[in-house]
């Protein structure tokens, strides 16, 4: 079946501008995850959503950033004001379940970010 | 929270030859302990993961083995060759933090 899709795949910003990344979860996955791996780096957690309960955000670097999960969903993160620093790969993972049944994560392709 | 290191962060082996990666990680409620191989310009994909509960496990030519005593689990690649060539990374995740914490990740160029 079809595995977990994000979109853009590349995206050019200028200093300053908000952008919108996407990710389409494996369907009936109802945890999704954002990482974001910068260059030569292992991925870091930014934010969590599993059905309906309220998202864990404790990985978020600034108030800059945010996400959100509609229908349990399509997920959209959000970066206001970019800055040079956000330029990474911004990849999303979704799992069966965040709970003990399940805690295999299964990777998107990556949105990479380059802001100039 | 979870701290999880990696090692080697690049590792060369000749085509045929055995790879080891080691991982160490800090919080003892970690229960899940998953591989991960990256190719260039694409996403990480599962390769293998073990459970606490378990000592070891295989397959085919790759084994994982974890020791909850001195927290440290490995990845074991036999009979490599050159489409292993990779970066890989190891992770930690506790059910109660819904979350996996990677290691740096280790180069892997098998060569010919």
């Amino acid at each position: 079946g079809a595995g977990v899709s994000q979109s853009p795949s590349n995206k050019v910003t200028e200093k300053g501008k908000d952008v919108e990344l996407r990710c389409d979860p494996i369907s009936g996955h109802t945890a999704l995850y954002w990482y974001r791996q910068s260059l030569g780096q292992g991925l870091e957690f930014l934010i969590y959503f599993q059905g309906n309960s309220a998202p864990d955000k404790s990985g978020l670097p600034s108030d800059r950033f945010s996400a959100e999960r509609t229908g349990g969903s399509v997920s959209t993160l959000t970066i206001q004001r970019t800055q040079q620093e956000d330029s990474a790969v911004y990849l999303c993972a979704s799992s069966f379940s965040g709970d003990r049944s399940s805690y295999e994560q299964y990777f998107g392709p990556g949105t990479r970010l380059t802001v100039t | 929270g979870e701290n999880v290191e990696q090692h080697p962060s690049t590792l060369s082996v000749q085509e045929g030859d055995s790879a080891v990666i080691k991982c160490t990680y800090s919080d003892s409620a970690s229960n899940y302990f998953p591989w991960y191989k990256q190719e260039l310009g694409k996403g990480p994909q599962l390769i293998i993961d073990i459970r606490s509960n378990v000592g070891e496990k295989k397959d085919q030519r790759i084994a994982v083995t974890l020791n909850k005593t001195a927290k440290h689990f490995s990845l074991h690649i036999t009979e490599t060759q050159p489409e292993d060539s990779a970066v890989y990374f190891c992770a930690a995740f506790k059910a109660a933090g819904n979350k996996l914490t990677f290691g740096g990740g280790t180069r892997v160029l098998v060569k010919p």
